[in-house]
């Protein structure tokens, strides 16, 4: 099973609006990311979660607020977005160090921000 | 931080070979990544390397020169389904952060 999987698919929230996306995987996986891509573009580390702590926060605004209840699922809570958040946002989860890295991203949250 | 160079198009005809390259400057490195994403969709692991040299997939082969900096992925027998864009990332010595480079659009024609 080399599954990341993320809920919803799509997603469209006024700008007042509190939703949450989420995303879960059962490979193990110790270091969890959220990414945020627009079009066109690569994907832009926003956090990262190591053995289900907060290890980096890319300078994200507090408007985007990550969880990480247990070891295989990781939240990020949306709160008082603009319409320039609406985005794929992609979660990802890898090994730690050693030859067997490979990480994985979900499908995807297609986020619209009205 | 990290600096990730790759090529921003490249074009090749089906039933072809093409080699996709990626340079990169990092203050550390633990494994390179390339992925091929498709537009709209979420980006589909291809092939991770951490140590030298070549890994071979199919019809996908990654390489790597840690000592250069450098990698390719080389895409054999083309297919017009490859036309994609294809990212090359980095991930850094505390095995932390996955810097991605600016992705290589890459299209096949028949």
């Amino acid at each position: 099973d080399t599954e990341v999987t993320q809920t919803p698919k799509h997603l469209v929230m006024g700008m007042t609006n509190k939703k949450s996306l989420k995303c879960e995987q059962h490979m193990g996986h110790r270091a969890m990311y959220w990414y945020k891509q627009k079009a066109k573009k690569p994907p832009e580390l926003m956090f990262v979660y190591s053995y289900e702590k907060l290890s980096i926060n890319e300078s994200v605004p507090s408007r985007f607020s990550p969880e990480c209840p247990n070891s295989s699922l990781l939240n990020l809570h949306l709160h008082a977005l603009q319409p320039e958040d609406s985005a794929l946002y992609l979660c990802a989860s890898s090994q730690d160090n050693g030859r067997n890295g490979e990480a994985f991203f979900g499908q995807g949250t297609r986020l619209t921000v009205v | 931080g990290q600096n990730i160079d790759q090529p921003t198009e490249m074009t090749a005809t089906e039933g072809a070979i093409v080699q996709i390259n990626c340079t990169y400057q990092t203050s550390g490195f633990n494994g390179l990544f390339w992925y091929q994403q498709h537009a709209g969709e979420a980006p589909t692991f291809l092939s991770y390397n951490v140590l030298d040299g070549l890994e071979e997939k199919g019809r996908f082969s990654s390489f790597l020169s840690r000592s250069k900096g450098y990698s390719y992925l080389l895409l054999k027998e083309l297919q017009m389904k490859d036309s994609a864009s294809y990212l090359c990332a980095v991930r850094d010595r505390a095995g932390n952060m996955l810097t991605f480079g600016g992705g290589t659009r890459l299209m096949v024609k028949p």
